[in-house]
C-alpha cells in the first residue's frame, strides 16, 4: 500500500493563481481530510469527506474548494492565491470519521504565496 | 470552538524522562490522541487514551489523563535523540488539534 500520496510537493504561486493540490489513498477509507499547518498553530481543518460525494466545511474553509467524486480521490483547489494561504497542506485518511479513528496523513504540500 | 493548547517546547537530556503537557476544552472527546511530526514529514499517530481511562501504557509511553482538569499529558521514559521531534495532541471526533511542542534531546 502507497498508504496517502499528496502531489506535488513543493509549490510556488503568484497571488491570483489557481492550482489543485492531490491527494490519493489506497486504504479504501471512508473519511478524507484537507488540514493546513502554520506555525505554532498546529493543524486546522479545511475541508473533510465522509464519503464519495458528499463534503464539509472545517474550520477554515474560505478560499478553497474540495470534491470527493472517488473514494481513492480528495483534491483541494485554491480558486484565487493569496499569501496568507501560503502553508503547509495535508491530506489525509482513515477508516471513519468518528471513533478510535486513527488518521492517516500523507507526507504534505508545502505551498508559498507570492 | 473547541481549543486545545500545549506549551511550544521543552529539551531533555538523553536518558531523561520527558512530560509533554496538553489542555483541552471539549469534555465530549470519547477519544484522545497523540501525534508525532518529524522534520519534513506528515504527523503519525503514537498514542490515544479513550475517555474514560486515567493511564494508558505502551513500552516507553505513558498518556495520563485527568478528566476533571481537561489535562491529557506524555510522558516518554529513557528519552532518545531519535524521539525529537514534535508532538502534537488532539481531541474530539473531528479532531482539533493543539499548536504543538518541539522536543528536543540532547545527547
Amino acid at each position: 500500500n502507497a498508504g496517502v500520496t499528496q502531489t506535488p510537493k513543493f509549490q510556488v504561486l503568484k497571488t491570483g493563481q489557481s492550482m489543485t493540490l492531490q491527494c490519493a489513498q489506497d486504504m479504501n477509507h471512508e473519511y478524507m481530510s484537507w488540514y493546513r499547518q502554520d506555525p505554532g498553530m498546529g493543524l486546522r481543518l479545511i475541508h473533510y469527506s465522509v464519503g464519495a460525494g458528499i463534503t464539509d466545511q472545517g474550520e477554515v474553509p474560505n478560499g478553497y474548494n474540495v470534491s470527493r467524486s472517488t473514494t481513492e480521490d480528495f483534491p483541494l483547489r485554491l480558486l484565487s492565491a493569496a499569501p496568507s494561504q501560503t502553508s503547509v497542506y495535508f491530506c489525509a485518511s482513515s477508516y471513519s470519521g468518528t471513533g478510535n479513528n486513527e488518521q492517516f496523513f500523507g507526507p504534505g504540500t508545502r505551498l508559498t504565496v507570492l | 470552538g473547541e481549543d486545545v493548547e500545549q506549551s511550544l517546547f521543552l529539551s531533555v537530556r538523553e536518558g531523561d524522562s520527558s512530560v509533554i503537557n496538553c489542555t483541552y476544552t471539549d469534555s465530549s472527546s470519547t477519544y484522545l490522541y497523540w501525534y508525532k511530526q518529524e522534520p519534513g514529514a506528515g504527523l503519525q499517530l503514537l498514542t490515544y487514551i479513550f475517555s474514560n481511562m486515567d493511564m494508558k501504557q505502551d513500552q516507553r509511553l505513558t498518556v495520563l489523563l485527568n478528566k476533571k482538569d481537561k489535562h491529557l499529558s506524555l510522558r516518554i521514559a529513557d528519552t532518545q535523540t531519535g524521539d525529537s521531534a514534535i508532538y502534537f495532541c488532539a481531541s474530539g471526533n473531528m479532531l482539533t488539534f493543539g499548536g504543538g511542542t518541539r522536543l528536543m534531546v540532547k545527547p
